[in-house]
């Protein structure tokens, strides 16, 4: 079975500032992986996915994602963080052969700084 | 484009009381499923369903039930409610059989059980 760590609860950053939110997952093959956003009092929206080819994946509202199969890793970055970004930032991970169901992350709260 | 919707967004009740959480989607999408966000625990999913007529159980089905009557509805049924069962509920839906759909998800229904 597949699962994913996100091994920040908070982070914390200055408008302005780059950001790298983490997430590791466990899989033996090449999985499916997704970065959601939850801004408060809604629902998860799709930032970006991977599933194949370039490992460096672009998404909505100015992020990023690489996929380091070495690492295990699949980390989100953004170079310059808006006060909107404020949010709840969930990793996913999803089987390719079997599941249908995605594994999710508990999620790391972003905070932005005047 | 209303995606998915979810009735009601805020609801108090009794411990013991019933009630049914209601999930629409006009995608035509095959995959629904309902999950609960706890604080510190991600998204736990409770029951899906991958289509017409069919259910299945998630990782803590305990103390709900679900139906899919219709391919557009989802409904999570609470017999009994409980304290325990505090919590946001979100709804989401996906296109078809794979891991490697994006889930698109509802705002949520803000539920507290006194």
């Amino acid at each position: 079975a597949q699962s994913v760590t996100q091994p920040d609860i908070h982070i914390t950053v200055s408008e302005g500032a780059s950001l790298e939110l983490r997430c590791n997952y466990s899989y033996g093959a090449t999985p499916y992986l997704f970065w959601y956003v939850q801004s408060p009092g809604q629902g998860l929206q799709l930032l970006l996915k991977y599933f194949s080819g370039d490992t460096l994946v672009q998404g909505i509202k100015g992020f990023e994602a690489e996929f380091k199969r070495s690492q295990s890793s699949f980390n989100l970055r953004k170079p310059s963080v808006h006060w909107s970004d404020a949010a709840e930032y969930f990793c996913a991970v999803g089987a390719s052969g079997g599941s249908y169901i995605p594994t999710f992350g508990r999620g790391t709260s972003l905070i932005v700084h005047p | 484009n209303a995606g998915v919707t979810q009735t009601p967004k805020f609801r108090v009740l009794k411990t013991g009381q019933s009630m049914t959480l209601l999930c629409a989607q006009d995608m035509n999408h095959e995959y629904m499923y309902w999950y609960r966000q706890d604080p510190g625990m991600g998204l736990r999913l409770i029951h899906y369903s991958v289509g017409e007529g069919t259910t299945a159980k998630g990782e803590v089905p305990d103390g709900y039930n679900v139906s899919r009557l219709k391919k557009q509805n989802f409904l999570l049924g609470l017999e009994s409610a409980a304290p325990s069962q505090t919590s946001v509920y979100f709804c989401a839906s996906s296109k078809a059989l794979g891991s490697n759909q994006p889930q698109h998800f509802g705002d949520g229904t803000r539920l507290s059980i006194l």
